[in-house]
């Protein structure tokens, strides 16, 4: 099955900085590559996805970069604010594989 | 709204009684999906079904069971709870039959076993 790496498993930075996560994944088939964002005591929602024929995806601060040879996708975020501060997963898969892995998540605090 | 809910949002319980936690998602999903989230081990997959009647084992599914007997219903099911089973737990659906959609999360229940 699929095997799912996140780093750094935490991360900190001022507030306005940039952030970068990235996901290592195993499995070189799997075409669909997502980023969930969890605040504390909330359910995990989608803020960014990415499709293998996709080398890259922007929605205003955030952003997904995709290196299919190298398997590992990386999420970007630029201008953090305290309100980015969450736990981020990603959870890449194949559309023949049923089953959903997330990666181990990665806790960001942006410090005002 | 579109949405996924889940009851109970918290339950306490104790060992060895049986109990039901219920999903309903009304986007006329076809995949949904069980989720346990336990401190440093992420969101782990219990069970999910790709359709009414198809339903398979994820990562962890020893002590729980499932069935999806109409579409918009998917009920986590502990026959005999035992304490390793305390837990946040997230039922989730989404559009496609695989696991290669975006995933809606439902608002979560706490359960503790005692």
């Amino acid at each position: 099955g699929e095997n799912v790496e996140q780093h750094p498993s935490t991360l900190s930075v001022q507030e306005g900085d940039s952030a970068v996560i990235k996901c290592t994944y195993s499995d070189s088939a799997s075409n669909y590559f997502p980023w969930y964002k969890q605040e504390l005591g909330k359910r995990p929602q989608l803020i960014i996805d990415i499709r293998s024929n996709v080398g890259e995806k922007k929605d205003q601060r955030i952003a997904v970069t995709l290196n299919k040879t190298a398997k590992h996708f990386s999420l970007h975020i630029t201008e953090t604010q305290p309100e980015d501060s969450a736990v981020y997963f990603c959870a890449p898969s194949k559309t023949s594989y049923d089953k959903v892995i997330f990666g181990p998540g990665t806790s960001l605090s942006v410090i005002p | 709204e579109a949405q996924v809910t889940q009851n109970p949002r918290y339950l306490i319980t104790v060992t060895g009684k049986k109990l039901t936690v219920t999903c309903s998602q009304n986007m006329n999903h076809e995949y949904m999906s069980w989720y346990r989230q336990d401190p440093g081990l992420g969101l782990r997959q219990i069970y999910y079904s790709m359709n009414v009647e198809v339903t398979d084992k994820g990562d962890v599914p020893e002590g729980y069971k499932v069935s999806r007997k109409e579409k918009r219903n998917f009920p986590l099911i502990l026959e005999s709870p035992s304490p390793n089973q305390t837990s946040l737990y997230f039922c989730a659906s989404s559009f496609g039959t695989s696991g290669t959609d975006t995933q809606y999360f439902g608002p979560g229940t706490r359960l503790t076993v005692l």
